[in-house]
Parts: structure tokens; C-alpha cells; sequence
């Protein structure tokens, strides 16, 4: 069965440092999606990607952030320069067809990334 | 501003009953309400999705309303197994960006 994937499953980082996060979403799907979770809190949207361009971001989603789908089949988030506070588990997740009616995301496995 | 509550508290149960999860919204008019699954460490799983124009839909053991007049949904599991035990996660879209707002969760424990 497809899925997404993430690399690294844990990334470890020093403050001030830019990490890149990587996902490959499942092949036929067009709309991308990143989400994080703190530990002990609830999943929040960062930002959503279609067409090869952001369709909404978060306040979260600050000039720090970024995304970019490089080739066909990667997607990435990165962050110019983490913050304690961004310290959290990364979700990338795809989905074939937005509309009112069907939005099924498929989400990956998650990046564990640690800010010290 | 939008808010989505969830039962914070932990919902333990004997095996073969049926489980019941709510999730409240306020200052929201989703279009259509997702229900998750999410194991420690994971990824959320998709499990249903019901739009505002529907008022329940079942997959197997699961069953979820949704009544947009109470801004409710409850998340039902009959038959309740020990594997069902995981943290249940209720999400709202209305955007047309696929954007979903995410509940806190609520962990269930079925007892063998």
C-alpha cells in the first residue's frame, strides 16, 4: 500500500542552525501539506502546497519557514534558523483531491526534531 | 475564535463494550469533519470523514454523527477490541486549501 515517507525519522540541532525536513508524498497525489505537533499538544497546520505553490500558511508560518517540492516526487520544509520553540514532531501528508466532499490526507511517520 | 474540544480525560472501557468520543466546536462552520486515529509516535490515520450535510456514517465497528445545530460530533466504536486502544483525533475543514484544525485528542484504553 502507498504511504508517505519522512527523512530523518529524528533530527537533533543546534539554536540558530537551518534544518531541512524531507518528505516524499504519495506519487499520484497534487495537494502537500506540513503539520506539527509539540509534545503533549495537538497537531497544528503550518502550511499547505498545490500547483507548486503555497495555498495557505499558518501564523505559525512565519519568513523562517519555508517549502519547496524540488523534483517530482520530494517535499521539503525547511527552517532558516530554529528556535527552541520548534522543537516538535514534523508531519508532512498528501492527498490525491481536495474538495468539500473528500479530503482524506495520508500522513507520514513523522520527523522528531530537537532544538538545543 | 475557532476552538474544537475533546474529551482531555483518558476513556477506559472493558473490551466488547462500546467506546464514545465527543468533540465540541465553537466560532466554526466546517464543511465536513475527519475523524483520526494516532498511536504514540505516529502519524494520524485516517478513519472517516462526514460532511456537514450528513448526519452519521459507519465503516465497520465505527460510527460518527455530526449535528451542525449542537456543533457536535461523537465518535462511536462498537465492539470494542484491545487493539482499538490509541488517541482519537477530530479535525475540521471548511478552507479550500485542505487545511484541517485539529482537536487535542482523546486516548482510549479498551481492558482485555
Amino acid at each position: 500500500e502507498p504511504e508517505v515517507t519522512q527523512t530523518p525519522s529524528h533530527q537533533v540541532t543546534q539554536m540558530g542552525q537551518e534544518v531541512i525536513l524531507r518528505c516524499v508524498p504519495i506519487s499520484n497525489h497534487l495537494y502537500f501539506y506540513w503539520y506539527r505537533q509539540i509534545l503533549g499538544q495537538k497537531v497544528e497546520f503550518l502550511v499547505s502546497f498545490y500547483n507548486n505553490e503555497i495555498s495557505e500558511k499558518s501564523e505559525i508560518f512565519d519568513d523562517q519557514f519555508s517549502v519547496e517540492r524540488p523534483d517530482g516526487s520530494n517535499f521539503t520544509l525547511k527552517i532558516r534558523s530554529t528556535k527552541l520553540e520548534d522543537s516538535a514532531m514534523y508531519f508532512c501528508a498528501s492527498s490525491f483531491f481536495y474538495s468539500l466532499h473528500d479530503n482524506e490526507q495520508f500522513f507520514g511517520p513523522g520527523t522528531r526534531l530537537t532544538v538545543l | 475564535s475557532q476552538k474544537i474540544e475533546q474529551n482531555s480525560e483518558a476513556l477506559n472501557i472493558q473490551e466488547g463494550k462500546t467506546a464514545t468520543l465527543t468533540c465540541n466546536y465553537t466560532n466554526y462552520s466546517p464543511a465536513y469533519l475527519q475523524w483520526y486515529r494516532q498511536d504514540p509516535g505516529r502519524g494520524p490515520v485516517f478513519l472517516l470523514l462526514i460532511r456537514e450535510n450528513e448526519k452519521e456514517k459507519r465503516k465497520e465497528r465505527l460510527k460518527v454523527t455530526f449535528d451542525t445545530t449542537l456543533k457536535q460530533s461523537l465518535f462511536h466504536i462498537t465492539a470494542s477490541q484491545p487493539a482499538d486502544s490509541a488517541t482519537y483525533l477530530c479535525a475540521l475543514g471548511s478552507s479550500n486549501t485542505g487545511k484541517l484544525i485539529f482537536g487535542q485528542g482523546t486516548t482510549l484504553q479498551v481492558k482485555p
